[in-house]
């Protein structure tokens, strides 16, 4: 068990441009979520996964994000045309959803600067 | 949206004292839970309390839950340098399949 893989850890891009984060989430873990955090404030949900399926999507996901979850296993987070206010960290948390607890697991978040 | 309300915001102590956060929240929950949060890094799970649960003990960490008031705390007893992070309570609601994160608590132990 390696725990949850976010990748990259640190973006840097030019407003406009388009950025994607990938997640690994614990092999046996069928929920995947992405969360974002911005400077001094808690995680606001984004969206999550059962298995491959999307089942819920926050409002703060504009049509810009795209979130992928291919095969059941690793997730993609795609963010188009990137704006200054899209500068946040970005963390993806999984877990087993029959497991004894309903802690989540995070990866160690993917942080984005859009200059 | 972010459902709970924590407080302090923040906290600063001596090491060695006990450090208090409270959270309140707004709509019925199947459970409630704090996480940890070391500067530029991920979330870590710490205590989870169950709805008909009152009060939970872990290593130097106690967490009560009131949900006639909507509320919770969590007690680290004994601080230690090594404590010092930003620590969030997350409500687990009723019929949501997420967890929805307070704003948090950064707590600084002073050596």
């Amino acid at each position: 068990d390696t725990g949850v893989s976010q990748n990259p850890r640190h973006k840097i891009t030019k407003r406009g441009q388009n950025v994607t984060f990938r997640c690994d989430p614990i092999s046996e873990h069928n929920r995947l979520y992405w969360y974002r955090q911005t400077l001094g404030q808690g995680p606001e949900f984004l969206t999550y996964f059962q298995n491959e399926a999307q089942l819920e999507k926050s409002r703060l996901l504009s049509d810009r994000f795209s979130a992928e979850r291919p095969k059941g296993s690793f997730s993609t987070l795609e963010i188009q045309r990137t704006e200054q206010g899209d500068s946040a960290m970005y963390l993806c948390a999984s877990r087993w959803l029959a497991g004894l607890t309903g802690e989540l697991f995070f990866g160690e978040g993917s942080r984005l600067t859009v200059l | 949206s972010q459902q709970g309300e924590e407080d302090p915001q923040a906290l600063s102590i001596q090491e060695g004292e006990n450090a208090t956060m409270n959270c309140s929240y707004k709509t019925s929950i199947n459970n409630l839970q704090w996480y940890r949060q070391n500067s530029g890094r991920g979330l870590v799970h710490l205590i989870l309390i169950r709805s008909n649960e009152r009060e939970k003990h872990s290593g130097r960490l106690r967490v009560t839950l009131d949900t006639s008031k909507k509320s919770s705390s969590l007690l680290i007893t004994a601080s230690r340098a090594a404590d010092t992070a930003s620590y969030f309570c997350a409500t687990d609601p009723q019929g949501a399949q997420k967890l929805v994160f307070g704003q948090g608590t950064r707590l600084t132990i002073n050596p």
